[in-house]
């Protein structure tokens, strides 16, 4: 079956422009997990989504972060007023949520540059 | 505090040796993973190791924990070029499970 796929795989943006980056998980997955990485860093994590429950923001960095899951499925997480330091590249996983067995699929990544 | 912490940070060596990275984590864990990631792009899953369980094995991998001194290692026994990438420990907390957390990685070269 298809894994996570994430659009666009590259995204070159302006200082102060909003983006949007979008997360296909697998489907059926339960759990979505937005990380961010820097060159050469580890994952830093940014948002958690499991099932119908309030999601877990505590990894925004700033206000200017935002992410929403609609339907339980895609998920888009959104940067506003972007700065340099935006500049990462934004990975997105998924998992069946199973008690015991998270095991995380990631999608390729979205890289995103801020000019 | 930042959970998983691998260690070394980096680590070069030839083709047909092993290779052990470390990782240490702070707080009670229901499972401890493995994962690697080659080139800055999505990591792939290597292996789950339960809160009871002390050792497991996959192929050429072979994984410990120790939860009383709460740390783990990945053992890569005769390696290859191929191995070359980067390797992260992610922990599920017991205190929020479903949501891992993941150290800086190691990254590992592996000369031909």
């Amino acid at each position: 079956g298809a894994g996570v796929s994430q659009s666009p795989s590259n995204k070159v943006t302006e200082k102060g422009k909003d983006v949007e980056l979008r997360c296909d998980p697998i489907s059926g997955h339960t759990a979505l997990y937005w990380y961010r990485q820097s060159l050469g860093q580890g994952l830093e994590f940014l948002i958690y989504f499991q099932g119908n429950s309030a999601p877990d923001k505590s990894g925004l960095p700033s206000d200017r972060f935002s992410a929403e899951r609609t339907g339980g499925s895609v998920s888009t997480l959104t940067i506003q007023r972007t700065q340099q330091e935006d500049s990462a590249v934004y990975l997105c996983a998924s998992s069946g949520g199973l008690a015991g067995n998270n095991e995380q699929f990631f999608g390729p990544g979205t890289r995103l540059t801020v000019l | 505090s930042q959970q998983g912490e691998e260690d070394p940070q980096a680590l070069s060596i030839q083709e047909g040796e092993n290779a052990t990275m470390n990782c240490s984590y702070k707080t009670s864990i229901n499972n401890l993973q493995w994962y690697r990631q080659n080139s800055g792009r999505g990591l792939v899953h290597l292996i789950l190791i339960r809160s009871n369980e002390r050792e497991k094995h996959s192929g050429r991998l072979r994984v410990t924990l120790d939860t009383s001194k709460k740390s783990s290692s990945l053992l890569i026994t005769a390696s290859r070029a191929a191995d070359t990438a980067s390797y992260f420990c992610a922990t599920d907390a017991r205190t929020n499970a479903g949501k891992s957390t993941f150290g800086d990685g190691t990254t590992l070269t592996v000369k031909p």
